[in-house]
């Protein structure tokens, strides 16, 4: 199973929007809804943010969003804060009781 | 609040054998499938295995398949994974995970090091 295709990198401004996509397969992304999103500081273990595409876990903040189009998913971080600043991965169900995740994506803040 | 604590990790040869656990608390332990995920140094998550809330079903990574065996003892809310015939390229952080209800990895642990190296 191929890992998930994101961005190297991606980056905005304070309070601009940015948003990472996550292409996969017919297989995997396309065929479930279960792709999720998660964030990692450095150092740090990684954070659930975002579940079932587009739903957001108690005390996710709702300026993070999911959605997903085909063989892709979209993470949107809007109102960008300093915090933000992170590492971001999408994984996704692949059937067979197998997961993937995507290779990550480091989110700049300018 | 749930915590997962992963212990085991460290340096071995290539070839030799080494035992993660992770212990559980918070949440009612028996009800809740768990994975292991790993990171390489520098490198994205990859997962690695999954065990059903009741050990029915495990399955397994086709990069680790047929070395690791992921196992759980809910009278002592732990969950193993024992790693056989390690390689250089399994030299990781490895993440205990819960499998939440929002079908999700809901909650990771601090990870523990295992570095194969001769």
């Amino acid at each position: 199973q191929s890992a998930l295709t994101q961005p190297p990198s991606a980056s905005g401004s304070l309070g601009q929007s940015v948003t990472i996509s996550c292409t996969g397969t017919s297989s995997d992304v396309g065929r479930y809804n279960y792709v999720s999103w998660y964030q990692q500081h450095p150092g740090k273990a990684p954070k659930f943010m975002i579940y079932e595409v587009s739903k957001r876990p108690s005390g996710v903040p709702d300026r993070f969003s999911g959605s997903k189009s085909g063989n892709t998913a979209s993470l949107t971080v809007s109102g960008l804060q300093a915090e933000d600043e992170a590492d971001y991965y999408c994984s996704s169900y692949t059937g067979n009781n197998n997961w993937v995740f995507g290779g990550g994506t480091k989110l700049t803040i300018l | 609040q749930v915590q997962l604590v992963e212990s085991g990790g460290g340096v071995v040869q290539p070839g030799r054998s080494l035992r993660l656990s992770c212990a559980a608390s918070g949440f009612t332990f028996s009800t809740y499938g768990m994975h292991w995920v790993r990171q390489a140094p520098g490198k994205g998550l990859e997962w690695v295995a999954v065990i059903w809330y009741d050990e029915s079903n495990k399955y397994y990574a086709d990069s680790v398949k047929g070395r690791f065996t992921i196992s759980r003892d809910t009278s002592k809310n732990m969950v193993y994974l024992q790693m056989n015939s390690l390689r250089a390229e399994d030299t990781a952080v490895y993440y205990c995970v819960k499998w939440g209800a929002s079908r999700g990895f809901d909650y990771w642990g601090q990870g523990s090091l295992v570095i194969v190296s001769s």
